[in-house]
C-alpha cells in the first residue's frame, strides 16, 4: 500500500535559519505529491502541491520538487520566521481524487 | 467564502457512550471526507462521500461507527460505541470533485475516558 515517511521531529529553529523536512514516499503508480501545514488551534491547509515528477510546488517561501529516482518530496525554506511555527504534514494521493496518506507530521518551533 | 465547519470542537464522554460529529461543507461541494487523526500520527481516511453516495469506507471500523450524509450536504459521523482507542481529532473535508484540492475544518477533539 502507499505510505508517507516524514523526518522525525520536532524541529527547532532560529528565525532566519534554513528549513529542511525530508519526506520520502511509497506509492504504485504516479501519485501526486502535497504538502499540508496545521498552525496552532487551525484546520489544515494545503500548502503546496506537485502533480509529476520533478515538479516543483511553492508557496510562501516554501519548495518542494517531485523527485521520482528517490521518491522524495523534501520541503525547504531559506529563512524561516516564528509565524511559521506549526506542524508540517507530507501526502500523497496515487490517482486524482483517491484518499489522501499522511506521514505523521513534523512539528517545527522557530525562536525569535 | 465560508470554510467547512464543524461541531462540536471539543466532546469528552466515557467510554462505551455514543457520540456525534456532525460537518457542513464548502457550499456546493460534492466530495466530502472525514479522517481521523490520532495524537502525534497524520490523518487516516475513515470515509469518502461523492454526493449522498459512498466512495471509500474501506478504513472505516463498521461494527462501531457509522457515517451518512443526507441529501448530499451535511453529514454526521457517529461511534456507538466508543473505545479509549477513540480519542483522537475527527476532521471533515470537502472539495469540488474528487480530483479537487481538498479544505479542512477545525476538526472535533474527542476524549473518551
Amino acid at each position: 500500500g502507499n505510505s508517507v515517511t516524514q523526518m522525525e521531529g520536532p524541529v527547532t529553529l532560529s528565525e532566519e535559519a534554513f528549513l529542511t523536512i525530508n519526506c520520502t514516499y511509497t506509492a504504485t503508480g504516479y501519485p501526486s505529491l502535497f504538502w499540508y501545514v496545521q498552525y496552532p488551534g487551525e484546520g489544515l491547509q494545503l500548502l503546496l502541491k506537485a502533480t509529476k515528477a520533478d515538479d516543483k510546488g511553492s508557496n510562501k517561501g516554501f519548495e518542494a520538487t517531485y523527485r521520482k529516482e528517490t521518491t522524495s518530496f523534501h520541503l525547504e525554506k531559506g529563512s524561516v520566521q516564528v509565524s511559521d511555527s506549526a506542524v508540517y504534514f507530507c501526502a500523497l494521493t496515487e490517482t486524482s481524487g483517491s484518499r489522501l496518506t499522511f506521514g505523521e507530521g513534523t512539528q517545527l518551533t522557530v525562536n525569535p | 467564502e465560508a470554510g467547512v465547519a464543524q461541531s462540536p470542537r471539543y466532546k469528552i464522554i466515557e467510554k462505551r457512550q455514543s457520540v456525534a460529529f456532525w460537518c457542513n461543507p464548502i457550499s456546493g461541494h460534492a466530495t466530502l471526507y472525514w479522517y481521523q487523526q490520532i495524537l502525534g500520527q497524520g490523518p487516516k481516511l475513515l470515509i469518502q462521500f461523492q454526493n449522498n453516495g459512498v466512495v471509500d469506507d474501506s478504513q472505516l471500523p463498521k461494527d462501531r461507527f457509522s457515517a451518512e450524509r443526507l441529501k448530499g450536504v451535511d453529514s454526521t459521523l457517529k461511534i456507538q460505541p466508543a473505545k479509549l482507542e477513540d480519542s483522537a481529532v475527527y476532521l471533515c473535508a470537502s472539495s469540488f470533485s474528487g480530483a479537487d484540492e481538498q479544505y479542512f475544518g477545525p476538526g472535533t477533539r474527542l476524549t473518551v475516558t
